[in-house]
């Protein structure tokens, strides 16, 4: 069983539509991480929370530790937006993970169209 | 600029061939790690170090070795690479604080390694 899972594994929506992957982990975790991965294979590091909700531009990223879940929502999509989105997970030190490791999910490839 | 460097871009190479790929980041970073990342498997966590001199294994530590003798630098050794650790590879590092080592990372541009 992983211990990250994402879902859906693929996503097709029209530009403008509310879009949102969802992440659920099976770990204590003391973060969570959004990364993105371009088409051209470079990725970048969207949001680190480990409670609540944060907000960049379009994207919203909130969490709920109880139920061990996450959201990713893009607002007002567009092409530029398609891409891999993954989720990864810090495991806790008071549940037995290492400070230090991270946990991805298999990410969802999201493509946006005109 | 803040970045962090990893070379080669792409190597392919032979099985048994020693090789290094280096990370090298310039933004005083405590921490750095390794990533490979596969078709249907994602991104899975190597080897990772907290700071210099301090290096732990990740999920897949199987037939690598790396080495953190300068806060910079993280070197990716492959002594005798096989067809399996073809990959693409990423190095990331982030910031470490007295409160938190929890920060987002800056990934490298990826190494994409072939073994035949």
């Amino acid at each position: 069983k992983n211990e990250v899972e994402q879902s859906p594994q693929n996503l097709t929506a029209q530009e403008g539509e509310f879009i949102t992957i969802n992440c659920s982990y099976s770990v204590g975790i003391s973060a969570l991480h959004w990364l993105q991965q371009h088409p051209g294979g470079g990725i970048v590091s969207l949001f680190m929370l480990s409670s609540g909700k944060k907000k960049h531009g379009r994207l919203i990223a909130t969490i709920n530790i109880q139920e061990k879940h996450s959201s990713l929502h893009i607002t007002a999509s567009h092409p530029r937006d398609s891409a891999v989105y993954i989720c990864a997970v810090s495991p806790a030190m008071k549940y037995g993970g290492s400070q230090g490791n991270l946990i991805f999910g298999k990410g969802t490839k999201l493509s946006v169209k005109p | 600029e803040a970045q962090v460097t990893q070379n080669p871009r792409y190597l392919i190479t032979v099985t048994g061939k020693k090789l290094t790929v280096t990370c090298s980041q310039n933004m005083n970073h405590e921490y750095m790690s390794w990533y490979r990342q596969d078709p249907g498997l994602g991104l899975r966590q190597i080897y990772y170090s907290m700071n210099v001199e301090v290096t732990d294994k990740g999920d897949v530590p199987e037939g690598y070795k790396v080495s953190r003798k300068e806060k910079r630098n993280f070197p990716l050794i492959l002594e005798s690479p096989s067809p399996n650790q073809t990959s693409l590879y990423f190095c990331a590092s982030s910031p470490r604080d007295r409160t938190s080592w929890l920060h987002p990372h800056t990934f490298g541009s990826g190494t994409r390694l072939t073994v035949v």
